[in-house]
């Protein structure tokens, strides 16, 4: 059973760019998550992605977006980067049970910086 | 949405000590409530979980207990050790979407 992998592990990007994120979930799982997570903050659920539809969205504008493939890997593209996204990125994968939700394990994160 | 508090911040305490991490929640259909910890540098790991019909669960030296009806629950970890150093969170999720904690530093001195 292999986990959780993100890439790229670090990236620099400049105000107004745009940036994709790569995510592949645990095998087995169907279910990706990606959080933001601040310096010294807890994770913020950006969105939730299941058989490749978003399932769910916490309170981030539309310039997140997401991609589930058939695999179940994920990617989060953000546009329009400002300062305030630099951040680690967070993807975790667990198993949707329908109304039992399964246990989330992280992947390693990608450490965003906006300049 | 769901609201999730987390308390104390930091928490210093002597090896060998107990240490409580309380946390609070605002959505009543939330339903599973994870503990992980985060080392500097390092992705979040889960430790222990408990489920809205389970008052408490215990692993180890580690035990979550879950008030339903106040709807906070707590992590006890007992007989630290420096190694039970780093960023706890808790969280609180309903229909695996998860909502975390600001987070407790936690610090065990030799």
């Amino acid at each position: 059973e292999t986990g959780v992998t993100q890439s790229p592990t670090h990236l620099i990007k400049t105000r107004g760019q745009q940036v994709t994120l790569r995510c592949s979930s645990q095998s087995g799982h169907n279910t990706v998550s990606w959080y933001q997570q601040a310096l010294g903050q807890g994770p913020q659920f950006i969105f939730q992605y299941y058989r490749e539809e978003e399932n769910g969205r916490g309170n981030f504008p539309p310039r997140f977006s997401g991609l589930q493939f058939p695999n179940y890997s994920s990617e989060l593209n953000v546009n329009a980067l400002e300062l305030d996204d630099s951040a680690l990125y967070l993807c975790a994968s667990s198993l949707d049970g329908g109304a039992t939700t399964y246990e989330q394990y992280f992947g390693p994160g990608t450490r965003l910086t906006v300049t | 949405g769901e609201n999730v508090e987390q308390h104390p911040s930091t928490l210093s305490v002597q090896e060998g000590d107990s240490a409580v991490i309380k946390c609070t929640y605002s959505d009543s259909a939330s339903n599973y409530f994870p503990w992980y910890k985060q080392e500097l540098g390092k992705r979040p790991q889960l430790i222990i979980d408990i489920r809205s019909n389970v008052g408490e669960k215990k692993d180890q030296r580690i035990a979550v207990t879950l008030n339903k009806t106040a709807k906070h629950f707590s992590l006890h970890i007992t007989e630290t050790q420096p190694e039970d150093s780093a960023v706890y969170f808790c969280a609180a999720s309903f229909s695996n979407q998860f909502y975390f904690g600001t987070g407790t530093s936690l610090t065990v001195i030799p």
